[in-house]
């Protein structure tokens, strides 16, 4: 697609449900970035992913946490059992390559859980 | 903690007149870049400055990096409504390919 694409635009869950939020990045971008910002805060990081190498996992906040990319490709961001405390808006990111390139946001899915 | 501190949390100014926001940071880098934010959503790329480069312009921005003290500063000139937005640096640090995110500036430009 022309940008990066984030589902659910919007999510409200009940606290211990899981959700899975998904990104669909730039197409042939390898570099692929989740991001979470908490209402009026800075961004948090999640999780990266290049190319086929290991993910930088060092932002996960705990084992609840999880991300996959498949075929290098479509990622989606799991959070089980979840907590008041994770309402927050998530954002994916994509860029062509590793560093020193411009990085395109998803407008990002906004969770909340009541 | 964040990598980038932005310099100050909010800025409110008049129409026409310039912005300016800092950013610092602790590590050594490849590049940082600027982006903004409208309305708590997806955040827009400005503009990116090398490490081995002093200062860049883009339209109405210019960005300065002194990399002796890990500081960079965007000023905005002959500012406009539109321009109201938060605005973030962003790092990455050598050795390591993520980019890190500052806590952001709140801008707001008064008509």
């Amino acid at each position: 697609g022309a940008g990066v694409s984030q589902s659910p635009s919007n999510k409200v869950t009940e606290k211990g449900k899981d959700v899975e939020l998904r990104c669909d990045p730039i197409s042939g971008h390898t570099a692929l970035y989740w991001y979470r910002q908490s209402l009026g805060q800075g961004l948090e990081f999640l999780i990266y992913f290049q190319g086929n190498s290991a993910p930088d996992k060092s932002g996960l906040p705990s084992d609840r946490f999880s991300a996959e990319r498949t075929g290098g490709s479509v990622s989606t961001l799991t959070i089980q059992r979840t907590q008041q405390e994770d309402s927050a808006v998530y954002l994916c990111a994509s860029s062509a390559d590793s560093s020193g390139n411009t990085i395109y946001f998803g407008e990002g899915s906004w969770l909340t859980v009541v | 903690s964040q990598q980038g501190e932005e310099d100050p949390q909010a800025l409110s100014i008049q129409e026409g007149e310039n912005a300016t926001m800092n950013c610092s940071y602790k590590t050594s880098i490849n590049n940082l870049q600027w982006y903004r934010q409208n309305s708590g959503r997806g955040l827009v790329h400005l503009i990116l400055i090398r490490s081995n480069e002093r200062e860049k312009h883009s339209g109405r921005l210019r960005v300065t990096l002194d990399t002796s003290k890990k500081s960079s500063s965007l000023l905005i000139t002959a500012s406009r409504a539109a321009d109201t937005a938060s605005y973030f640096c962003a790092t990455d640090e050598k050795g390591a390919q993520k980019l890190v995110f500052g806590q952001g500036t709140r801008l707001t430009i008064n008509p």
